[in-house]
């Protein structure tokens, strides 16, 4: 059973404010790490799929890192705002199990 | 170009019920993922189809079924419902090119209801 690990569970934030959070991993197998974010009464919405250890992403004022020797991810938020409040899911793929593992998330609150 | 549609959005039935529930996804992809998510658990993989073959299955018991039509739409089925079963099942489509670095593509979800 793979255990996927996500830090803190839930998070409230200063609007304004930068905050960040991790996936932890088992870093063995790797394939891909994938970040989604989950907004109330929305559909799962990807953010960045990553796959090489050093990897990193951006989009605008969301960004991620990936360490898959020491297996982890962070994402990091600049500058909060209100609509950044949602779930942030990550999920791993491995090779040899084929489905992506999904965790629990980090709920994140934007405080006006 | 419309995303992934599930239907419907809200079901109510009760224990030993059977129940089907529709996921069309984006055009052009032909991979389908299904998953289940209870409070306080992640998403839990049930099953991927891909060119109306199930490819992949998650630990959850054979009441649990589904299949795939040849336009990729999607169906899943669940017998003999369970209080447990209550949960919000949700689908996912990706082109499926390559192995799981493609983007899933999720709907909005069947929230299931088991009384």
């Amino acid at each position: 059973i793979l255990n996927v690990e996500q830090s803190p569970q839930s998070l409230h934030v200063q609007e304004g404010d930068s905050t960040n959070f991790t996936c932890s991993f088992p870093s063995s197998n790797f394939y891909a790490l994938h970040w989604y974010r989950w907004e109330t009464a929305k559909s799962p919405e990807a953010l960045f799929v990553m796959t090489l250890n050093g990897d990193e992403k951006k989009k605008g004022r969301i960004s991620a890192t990936l360490n898959t020797k020491e297996g982890y991810s962070y994402l990091y938020i600049k500058g909060s705002q209100p609509e950044d409040s949602a779930t942030y899911l990550c999920a791993l793929g491995y090779f040899g199990n084929e489905k992506l593992t999904f965790g629990t998330g980090t709920r994140l609150t934007i405080i006006p | 170009k419309a995303g992934v549609t599930q239907t419907p959005r809200y079901l109510i039935k009760t224990r030993g019920q059977q129940v089907t529930l529709s996921c069309s996804p984006i055009s052009g992809h032909r991979s389908v993922s299904w998953y289940q998510q209870t409070p306080g658990q992640g998403l839990q993989f049930l099953f991927e189809y891909f060119s109306e073959t199930q490819r992949n299955k998650g630990n959850f018991p054979g009441r649990f079924s589904g299949r795939q039509f040849s336009n990729s739409r999607s169906e899943m089925n669940v017998s003999t419902l369970e209080l447990g079963d209550s949960a919000l099942y949700l689908c996912a489509s990706s082109l499926a090119v390559g192995g799981w670095d493609d983007i899933q593509y999720f709907g909005a979800g069947t929230r299931l209801s088991v009384l």
